[in-house]
């Protein structure tokens, strides 16, 4: 597509349930970026995935997340037994990064509210 | 890690002036610095960005200069519109220049 899309754009859920998060990044863009981005704060790196390579998922907050994505391309960001400090906008970019980084193409994000 | 900071966390100027925000960073390894734009309710879009091996890149409106020696780095918008009011981000490469650490961002109000 012509852009990154991500998928729902709002999900309100109750806590303790399990939500997924979708991310289709441009096409040929090689790295995929999942961030989360709290009420006035920046953006909080959760995790990295270039290529074929083992993501880097150094930014994940908790192992109740967990990311991966399916034959190099579309990617889930999945949070099971959600807190309510889970509520947040999620969201993904991709990058083409061949020769070093590139500038990323960021989605409109997931807005996740845990009540 | 790589720590981005930037200020002044709001701005407000009139319609007409100019608007500069300053980002510095950590990391000396770092050598790519994007500004992102972020409007309400949308994802933040790239607007402009700087190597390392460039002191000043300018676009219309928009310039980014990078001080590599001091590490920091600025945002300069002129002539400033309404449509520049926005939220805007500063980031750095870091991490093997894999992956982009950003600021917290900067909300800027233009006054018609």
């Amino acid at each position: 597509g012509a852009g990154v899309s991500q998928s729902p754009s709002n999900k309100v859920t109750e806590k303790g349930k399990d939500v997924e998060l979708r991310c289709d990044p441009i096409s040929g863009h090689t790295a995929l970026y999942w961030y989360r981005q709290s009420l006035g704060q920046g953006l909080e790196f959760l995790i990295y995935f270039q290529g074929n390579s083992a993501p880097d998922k150094s930014g994940l907050p908790s192992d109740r997340f967990s990311a991966e994505r399916t034959g190099g391309s579309v990617s889930t960001l999945t949070i099971q037994r959600t807190q309510q400090e889970d509520s947040a906008v999620y969201l993904c970019a991709s990058s083409k990064n061949g020769q070093g980084i590139s500038g990323y193409t960021f989605g409109s994000g997931t807005r996740l509210t845990v009540v | 890690g790589e720590n981005v900071e930037q200020h002044p966390s709001t701005l407000s100027v009139q319609e007409g002036d100019s608007a500069v925000i300053k980002c510095t960073y950590s990391d000396s390894a770092s050598n790519y610095f994007p500004w992102y734009k972020q409007e309400l309710g949308k994802g933040p879009q790239l607007i402009i960005d700087i190597r390392s091996n460039v002191g000043e890149k300018k676009d219309q409106r928009i310039a980014v200069t990078l001080n590599k020696t001091a590490k920091h780095f600025s945002l300069h918008i002129t002539e400033t519109q309404p449509e520049d009011s926005a939220v805007y981000f500063c980031a750095a490469s870091y991490a093997g220049n894999n992956r982009l650490a950003f600021g917290k961002g900067n909300q800027v109000v233009v006054i018609p």
